[in-house]
């Protein structure tokens, strides 16, 4: 176990709805990134936050944004969900940002878009 | 072009084999270098960092090759529990923690 909590496991939404994806962080870790994983697919990097702030995003629409919060938990929100939006949605978490701390993933959530 | 680039497989062993996997980037600039593993629709595992020098954990060696940016993984003597997918990952420079996962290889060890 990691130590990293993320709900709900499992999630079915139609298109065009929104999502908020939750992500509890292992205890003493500050930095939170979130990755996506479609079916057949490596984990694409979404965001990562440090102390509260967005320090870095990967290649994904203004649709998806997140928030982190004092206690170093994170949201992934997910606006006008396309069909495409279908996978598992993977949070991490870090002691840091530096580029030798190791992350600490948890389950995800696997979200269907139909 | 993909930024990492993996054979998706699946390779399918038998028990007791030794079977590599290969993985290239293309970064140059990229400083950090990983092997996770990920079960069937669980989350990834750090399986070993890659060194320049190589480097063995057990039955599991690393290499690394920055002139041809590419990655191995090789693993002896094969047991059913190393079924899996093997993902290569690479982290950029300046990207912090911020890895870059290669599509991942499937391994199938058989009886």
């Amino acid at each position: 176990e990691t130590g990293v909590t993320q709900s709900p496991t499992h999630l079915i939404k139609t298109r065009g709805q929104q999502v908020t994806l939750r992500c509890s962080s292992q205890s003493g870790h500050n930095t939170v990134s979130w990755y996506q994983q479609a079916l057949g697919q490596g984990p694409q990097f979404i965001f990562q936050y440090y102390r509260e702030e967005e320090n870095g995003r990967g290649n994904f629409p203004p649709r998806f944004s997140g928030l982190q919060f004092p206690n170093y938990s994170s949201e992934l929100n997910v606006n006008a969900l396309e069909l495409d939006d279908s996978a598992l949605y993977l949070c991490a978490s870090s002691p840091g940002q530096a580029t030798n701390e190791k992350l600490f993933f948890g389950s995800g959530t696997q979200l269907s878009v139909l | 072009r993909k930024e990492v680039e993996q054979d998706p497989g699946p390779f399918n062993v038998p028990e007791g084999a030794t079977v590599a996997f290969n993985c290239t980037y293309s970064n140059s600039a990229s400083q950090s270098f990983f092997w996770y593993r990920q079960d069937c629709r669980k989350e990834p595992k750090l399986l070993m960092s890659v060194y320049s020098s190589g480097n063995e954990d057990g039955r599991f060696t690393a290499q690394l090759n920055r002139a041809s940016q590419y990655i191995s993984l090789l693993i002896r003597d094969s047991k059913l529990s190393d079924s899996a997918t093997y993902l290569c990952v690479v982290n950029p420079l300046n990207a912090g923690n911020m890895l870059t996962f290669g599509g991942g290889t499937r391994l199938m060890v058989k009886p």
